[in-house]
């Protein structure tokens, strides 16, 4: 069954550093999608990073990159150089062709705090 | 290009009224779905389109209507309010929906914050 969890309800980080937000997955579909959203406090779902379950290299956009281990299923978040913009709450999400790719899965969600 | 748009912004309902809340993109998207937020929770699929003409359920379709005539437009339709259905709905696309394909990720509008009292 599909199924994302982060196990990091709330995270602290000092402007400047590097923060890993942890997501892992499950699902036995070799095709699927993964996806990393930030919700600032005025709520809008802002796109981040996509990896494809067959791409040879990690995802990066910008200060944002994914770390992903596909034997261990795993698809963290990393943000360089942490800005106090950055606090949000950050959802990883998976899409497969299980359910013929009608719907993307949520976690529930990791709450990130920059400290100045 | 103005994306996936969502109108009202917000929206206070009584007990059993009915009212529509109105979704559209204009990047010839073919999938499109309504999410629900609660608080301290992820999104929560409610119905979902992958073509003009085609609908299906979501998640938590109950108390919820949606049709879809055209491409760019994707309403969703509260029947008889009820004060579960205060929450927070998005509504998003997506240029095709097979996982990992490159194409399947899904842009959100900016959300409707929806009170039932």
């Amino acid at each position: 069954a599909q199924k994302i969890t982060q196990t990091q309800p709330g995270m602290f980080v000092q402007e400047k550093e590097a923060v890993t937000l942890d997501c892992t997955y499950d699902t036995s579909d070799p095709s699927y999608g993964l996806f990393w959203y930030k919700q600032p406090s005025s709520g809008e779902m802002i796109f981040l990073i996509y990896q494809g379950s067959y791409d040879q290299q990690n995802a990066t956009e910008g200060r944002y990159s994914l770390n992903f281990q596909k034997a261990r299923k795993s698809a963290n978040l990393v943000i360089s150089a942490s800005q106090l913009g950055d606090s949000a709450m950050y959802f990883c999400a998976m899409r497969d062709s299980t359910t013929g790719g009608f719907k993307t899965i949520f976690g529930a969600g990791t709450r990130l705090f920059v400290k100045a | 290009n103005a994306g996936v748009t969502q109108t009202p912004k917000f929206q206070v309902l009584k007990t059993g009224q009915s009212m529509t809340l109105q979704c559209a993109q204009d990047m010839n998207h073919e999938y499109m779905s309504w999410y629900r937020q609660d608080p301290g929770m992820g999104l929560r699929l409610i119905h979902y389109s992958v073509g003009a003409g085609i609908t299906d359920q979501g998640e938590v379709p109950n108390g919820y209507n949606v049709s879809r005539s055209t491409t760019e437009d994707f309403p969703l339709r509260l029947l008889s309010a009820a004060p579960s259905q205060t929450s927070v709905y998005f509504c998003a696309s997506s240029y095709s929906y097979r996982g990992g394909t490159g194409t399947d990720t899904q842009y959100f509008g900016p959300g409707t914050r929806l009170t039932v009292l």
